[in-house]
C-alpha cells in the first residue's frame, strides 16, 4: 500500500540538541509538507517542497530546517534555535489521489518532547 | 493570518444526534474544501471534500453543505456513533497544483453512548 511513513513515533530532545524527524513517501507525489500541531490547535505549516532540491518556508519556519534531496524523502531538523519544540509533527504529501484532483496524505506523526 | 475559521471548538452529542461543524473562509481563490478526521495520536485522514460549484455532497453519514455567496461551509454527521468521536478539521486549498492547504482550528467531537 502507498503511504507516508514518519519515524520515530516518539522522540525526546535535550536542551540545545538538534534532532531530525524522518518522512518517507512511496506515493510518487511531488509536493511534501511539514506541519506542527499543538494541543487544541489546528495545523501550522513549517516548510514545504514542491519539487526535489527546492523548498519554501511556511508560517512558522524559525528554528527548523529541511532538505529535499530525493522525491521520496523530506526530513525535518528541529534545531536548538526552536525554543518551544514540544509538539506533534505531521508530514504530508500532495498529489492526485483516487477520484480527487489534489489530495493530501498525512503520516501518523512524530511526538517530540523536550526533556 | 487565519483564513479559515471553524466553530465550535468542542461539541458533545448523544448517539444518533446530528453534530454540525461550521467553517468560514475569506480568500475567494480557494477552490477545494476538504474535511479531515483525526483520532488521538494519528495523522488526519481525508473524510469528504467539495468544490465550490457544488452546494451539497453526501458520503455515507457525512454531508457537506456549501454556501459560496456567504463563503461558508459545514459538516453534518447523521446518526452519529461513539466511533465518530474525534477531532475534525475543515480546510481550504488554493487553486492550482501549488495551492497550499489552510486548516481551520479544529473541533473536538464527543459522541456519548
Amino acid at each position: 500500500d502507498g503511504g507516508i511513513t514518519q519515524s520515530p513515533k516518539y522522540l525526546f530532545r535535550k536542551e540545545g540538541q538538534n534532532v531530525t524527524l524522518s518522512c518517507e513517501q512511496n506515493l510518487n507525489h511531488d509536493a511534501m509538507y511539514w506541519y506542527r500541531q499543538d494541543p487544541g490547535q489546528g495545523l501550522r505549516l513549517i516548510y514545504y517542497s514542491q519539487i526535489v532540491n527546492d523548498f519554501q518556508k511556511g508560517d512558522i519556519a524559525e528554528g527548523y530546517s529541511v532538505s529535499r534531496e530525493k522525491k521520496e524523502s523530506f526530513p525535518l531538523t528541529v534545531t536548538s534555535a526552536q525554543k518551544n519544540p514540544t509538539a506533534f509533527y505531521l508530514c504530508a504529501s500532495k498529489g492526485r489521489q483516487g477520484g480527487l484532483v489534489y489530495g493530501y496524505t498525512f503520516g501518523s506523526g512524530t511526538r517530540l518532547t523536550v526533556v | 493570518q487565519q483564513q479559515v475559521k471553524q466553530s465550535p471548538q468542542s461539541l458533545i452529542v448523544q448517539k444518533g444526534g446530528i453534530p454540525i461543524i461550521n467553517c468560514a473562509y475569506e480568500n475567494t481563490a480557494f477552490d477545494y474544501f476538504p474535511w479531515y478526521q483525526q483520532f488521538p495520536g494519528k495523522g488526519p485522514a481525508l473524510l469528504i471534500a467539495i468544490r465550490p460549484d457544488v452546494s451539497e455532497k453526501k458520503e455515507g453519514r457525512f454531508t457537506i453543505s456549501f454556501n459560496k455567496s456567504a463563503k461558508q461551509f459545514s459538516l453534518h454527521i447523521m446518526d452519529s456513533q461513539p466511533g465518530d468521536s474525534a477531532t475534525y478539521f475543515c480546510a481550504a486549498i488554493g487553486s492550482g497544483n501549488t495551492g497550499k492547504l489552510i486548516f481551520g482550528q479544529g473541533t473536538t467531537l464527543q459522541v456519548k453512548p
